[in-house]
């Protein structure tokens, strides 16, 4: 099946500071790679999203990068605010099921 | 608004009861999941099905059961609790197969004691 690995495990930026967080999937039939944040005590909603047939794409401060070849791929956040402060989970998705990494914490420090 | 809702929220109960999460969306979404989120452990999948009388089991299916009478409900099971089974319950759902965004319910938050 598809393994999932997301790191770091833990992020601490300064406000205004960019984040970086990476995952690597096993499984090249993967075609969809959602990332989820997660605020404390609340569902998982999605944030971004990228299809196998795209290398990157960006919605104002967020932006997901693809590398199929290598089967990794990237959330990048800009200008981080400390409402952005969560747990984010990238997925691999594949006939409609979705594997998830165990998730990063980000703290942005005001 | 179309929602996917979970029952019971909070719930504690002893070891050795059986119990059972309700979930229910009103997407009309062909797919719906369970995972368990764990510290540490993300969101692990228990079982899943696409469509009505349709289940599969996930990478942590041992000790629950759910079954697919309608495309709107998918209960799932504990058929008798332990206290590993202490954690964090979300059902999901998605419109297909073919790679769509899965949306979560709240969460229902399981003791057993």
């Amino acid at each position: 099946g598809e393994n999932v690995e997301q790191h770091p495990s833990t992020l601490s930026v300064q406000e205004g500071d960019s984040a970086v967080i990476k995952c690597t999937y096993s499984d090249s039939a993967s075609n969809y790679f959602p990332w989820y944040k997660q605020e404390l005590g609340k569902r998982p909603q999605l944030i971004i999203d990228i299809r196998s047939n795209v290398g990157e794409k960006k919605d104002q401060r967020i932006a997901v990068t693809l590398n199929k070849t290598a089967k990794h791929f990237s959330l990048h956040i800009t200008e981080t605010q400390p409402e952005d402060s969560a747990v984010y989970f990238c997925a691999a998705s594949g006939a409609g099921k979705s594997t998830f990494g165990d998730g990063t914490t980000l703290t942005v420090k005001p | 608004d179309a929602e996917i809702t979970q029952s019971p929220r909070h719930k504690i109960t002893e070891t050795g009861r059986q119990v059972t999460l309700a979930c229910h969306q009103t997407w009309n979404h062909n797919n719906m999941f369970w995972y368990r989120q764990d510290l540490g452990h993300g969101l692990r999948l228990i079982h899943y099905s696409y469509g009505v009388h349709d289940t599969n089991k996930g990478e942590v299916s041992d000790g629950y059961s759910v079954s697919r009478s309608n495309t709107e409900d998918l209960p799932l099971t504990l058929e008798s609790a332990a206290s590993s089974q202490t954690s964090v319950y979300f059902c999901a759902s998605s419109v297909d197969s073919s790679g769509n965004t899965i949306y979560f319910g709240e969460g229902s938050w399981l003791t057993v004691v």
